[in-house]
């Protein structure tokens, strides 16, 4: 398709599991973004990717996760030892480069749930 | 540390009539403000942006007016339409934050028939 895609889109995992979520950005759009909403919350950015390279890593909660994007496209968000707080829905965006008259275009998210 | 807030959790309005959702942001750079609807188990949708050296945008139904003096932005839909009933959210880009969006807490539109 010609939106973002982002893989599973459902996720139930034990507390303490690794969990690896998936993002398929617009392509073209060499700037790619992760960010994840809590229950009743906004959105909390957490890393953004310009090609492979990630400037801003600032949001990542903790060195438990980590991300990385390969050949300028496809990007993968890594959670180690999985924690009852991380669960959220993960959302992925895109734009065509990391200005802001260029916005940034949503998946529908995976909906990482942790017992 | 800039912070964008909605302060209304949710408003409720008639078919027909305006929807006005309100933001406020504390930085001074320059930015670009978004606004955003979402709709459950759904990614959010770009609907309008505005830039800071700018007063007003507008594109079709959707209006959004800057105020800079008071730091405050708001998205006037008019007419609003059932199929407006989502949750909406502002956000800031700021051109020295590199690429990430600051997002407000949301307002859960509800257009009645």
């Amino acid at each position: 398709g010609a939106g973002v895609s982002q893989s599973p889109s459902n996720k139930v995992t034990e507390k303490g599991k690794d969990v690896e979520l998936r993002c398929d950005p617009i392509s073209g759009h060499t700037a790619l973004y992760w960010y994840r909403q809590s229950l009743g919350q906004g959105l909390e950015f957490l890393i953004y990717f310009q090609g492979n390279s990630a400037p801003d890593k600032s949001g990542l909660p903790s060195d438990r996760f980590s991300a990385e994007r390969t050949g300028g496209s496809v990007s993968t968000l890594t959670i180690q030892r999985t924690q009852q707080e991380d669960s959220a829905v993960y959302l992925c965006a895109s734009s065509q480069r990391d200005r802001g008259n260029q916005p940034q275009h949503f998946g529908d998210g995976t909906r990482l749930s942790i017992l | 540390d800039q912070q964008v807030k909605q302060n209304s959790p949710s408003l409720s309005v008639q078919e027909g009539r305006i929807s006005i959702l309100n933001c406020d942001y504390t930085n001074s750079m320059f930015d670009y403000f978004l606004w955003y609807k979402k709709y459950p188990a759904e990614g959010p949708t770009f609907l309008i942006s505005i830039s800071s050296i700018k007063d007003k945008n507008e594109d079709g139904r959707f209006t959004v007016f800057l105020n800079k003096s008071a730091k405050h932005l708001s998205l006037h839909i008019v007419p609003s339409q059932p199929g407006d009933s989502a949750v909406y959210f502002c956000a800031d880009w700021v051109y020295n934050q590199g690429g990430k969006l600051i997002f407000g807490q949301g307002t859960e539109l509800s257009v009645k028939p």
